[in-house]
């Protein structure tokens, strides 16, 4: 069966440090992967998406970076936090356009 | 551009009573999905109900169904028998374009009250 885990599940960190959030699919290969930005509880904000391994999207020009490294494995990164990369930051997969995605449990994010 | 309008911010239904969850779209595309999706106070996104746009048939799932409108690119969705787990966010989105990418509603806030 498919799974996918994110990881950390909280994390605080103070402004101007390094920020790597991972997110790692089993059970299917070649899967589409996207990051998403909730903040505030509402709306989700589709921040980057990959098609495959180092191709990269970005949706919302930002201090985030993402990597695809390997063909389930997508990473968020940024050098230096700002306090407005608050927020809590879900990974999701998907190999067909009517699977819809599927979630990882997120990351919230607390830049102090 | 795809767009997802959610007009209600907060909905509130009694325990075993019947609520719905407006949901409009705008797409130009002819083959696109739409889905519900929930999200309770864990924060984890969870799939309630998808719709296949070519599909004249309302989805249904179990007490969940959905009123699919394409002339008036509306989705609804209607709980049936209300529970108190079903009190979460919910967001209506829509999917297009080749890159499968999912284009969401701000979301309802549904409380159910006992």
């Amino acid at each position: 069966s498919q799974t996918i885990h994110q990881w950390p599940a909280t994390l605080v960190q103070p402004v101007g440090s390094p920020l790597s959030l991972e997110c790692t699919v089993e059970g299917t290969s070649n899967p589409n992967l996207y990051w998403y930005r909730q903040a505030a509880g509402r709306g989700l904000q589709l921040l980057f998406y990959s098609v495959g391994i180092g191709q990269i999207s970005s949706e919302v020009p930002q201090n985030l970076s993402a990597s695809r490294p390997q063909d389930r494995q997508f990473i968020l990164s940024s050098k230096k936090l700002l306090l407005s990369d608050s927020g809590f930051y879900l990974c999701a997969w998907s190999v067909h356009r009517g699977q819809g995605y599927t979630f990882g449990s997120g990351t919230r994010l607390t830049v102090v | 551009a795809q767009t997802v309008t959610q007009s209600q911010p907060e909905m509130s239904v009694q325990e075993a009573e019947t609520v719905t969850l407006s949901c409009t779209y705008d797409t130009s595309e002819s083959d696109y999905y739409l889905f519900w999706y929930k999200q309770p106070p864990s924060r984890q996104m969870i799939l309630v109900i998808r719709q296949e746009a070519y599909k004249q048939q309302n989805a249904t799932e179990n007490r969940f169904s959905v009123n699919f409108q394409k002339a008036a690119k509306s989705f609804s969705l209607k709980i049936s028998d209300s529970q108190l787990g079903d009190a979460a966010m919910y967001f209506c989105a829509h999917s297009g374009g080749s890159n499968y990418k999912l284009t969401f509603g701000k979301g309802t806030l549904l409380t159910v009250n006992p």
